[in-house]
C-alpha cells in the first residue's frame, strides 16, 4: 500500500526545535519529490518546503527559510524536516506529500506541532 | 510578495454548476503555473482532484474539471452533490522551486 506516515510532532516551547519524520511505504521515495505542507488550526494550507526527486535540490518558503532543513535517510525510506527557533506561528498540522505530476498525489495523515509560550 | 487568490466562499445548489477560480495578486496564471486542485474535509488530509491544469486524478468523478479561464485557473463542478461540500485549495508553481497555495474556498451545497 502506497502511503506516507508523519511523526515527531508534539508540544514544544517557543525557541525550541523539532525533527519531523515522513516514512514512505509502497514506493521508493527517492524516485519522487516530497513536499512539506502545514495547516494552522482553522486556517488554510501553507506550502513549507520541497525536496526534488533528484534528492539534491531543496526549496523553502520565505516564512521558514533559515529555520528549516530537509534531510533524508534513503535506506529507511524516510524524509525529515528539522524546524528550529519555533514560534507560536509554527503551530500547525504538518503534512508530507508525494510530488507526482507537478502536484501532491499522496498525503500523510499529518503530525501536530504545538508551540507554547 | 505575490499571493495566490481564491474566493473565500461559494454556494451552489444541488445539481448546479459552480466555477472556483485561482489567481495571482500580480500577474497571470498559465499552464506553466502547473495549477492543481485539492479537496479537504474537516480533520482529513487534502485529496488531489486535478493536476497540471486539467488532468483528473484517478477515482475523481468527471463532474470535476480544470481549466484556465482568462488569467486564472479554474475548477468547475458540474452537477454538484451534497458530498462536494468541502474546502477547495489550489496550488501553483511560482518558479525557482517555490510553490504556493491559495487561501482556499469553502463550498456550500444547499
Amino acid at each position: 500500500q502506497v502511503q506516507l506516515v508523519e511523526s515527531g510532532g508534539g508540544v514544544v516551547q517557543t525557541g525550541g526545535s523539532l525533527r519531523l519524520s515522513c516514512a514512505a511505504s509502497g514506493f521508493t521515495f527517492s524516485s519522487y519529490g516530497i513536499h512539506w505542507v502545514r495547516q494552522a488550526p482553522g486556517k488554510g494550507l501553507e506550502w513549507v518546503a520541497n525536496l526534488q526527486k533528484d534528492g539534491i535540490n531543496k526549496y523553502y518558503a520565505d516564512s521558514v527559510k533559515g529555520r528549516v532543513t530537509i534531510s533524508t535517510d534513503n535506506p529507511k525510506n524516510t524524509l525529515y524536516l528539522q524546524v528550529n527557533s519555533l514560534t507560536t506561528e509554527d503551530t500547525a498540522v504538518y503534512y508530507c506529500a508525494r510530488d507526482q505530476g507537478w502536484a501532491s498525489d499522496i498525503w500523510g495523515q499529518g503530525t501536530m506541532v504545538t508551540v507554547s509560550s | 510578495q505575490t499571493v495566490v487568490t481564491q474566493e473565500p466562499s461559494f454556494s451552489v445548489s444541488p445539481g448546479g454548476t459552480v466555477t472556483l477560480t485561482c489567481g495571482l495578486s500580480s500577474g497571470s496564471v498559465s499552464t506553466s503555473s502547473y495549477p492543481s486542485w485539492y479537496q479537504q474535509t474537516p480533520g482529513q488530509a487534502p485529496r488531489r482532484l486535478i493536476y497540471t491544469t486539467n488532468t483528473r486524478s484517478s477515482g475523481v468523478p468527471d463532474r470535476f474539471s480544470g481549466s484556465i479561464l482568462g488569467n486564472k485557473a479554474a475548477l468547475t463542478i458540474t452537477g454538484a452533490q451534497a458530498d462536494d461540500e468541502s474546502h477547495y485549495y489550489c496550488m501553483l508553481y511560482m518558479g525557482s522551486g517555490i510553490w504556493m497555495f491559495g487561501g482556499g474556498t469553502k463550498l456550500t451545497v444547499l
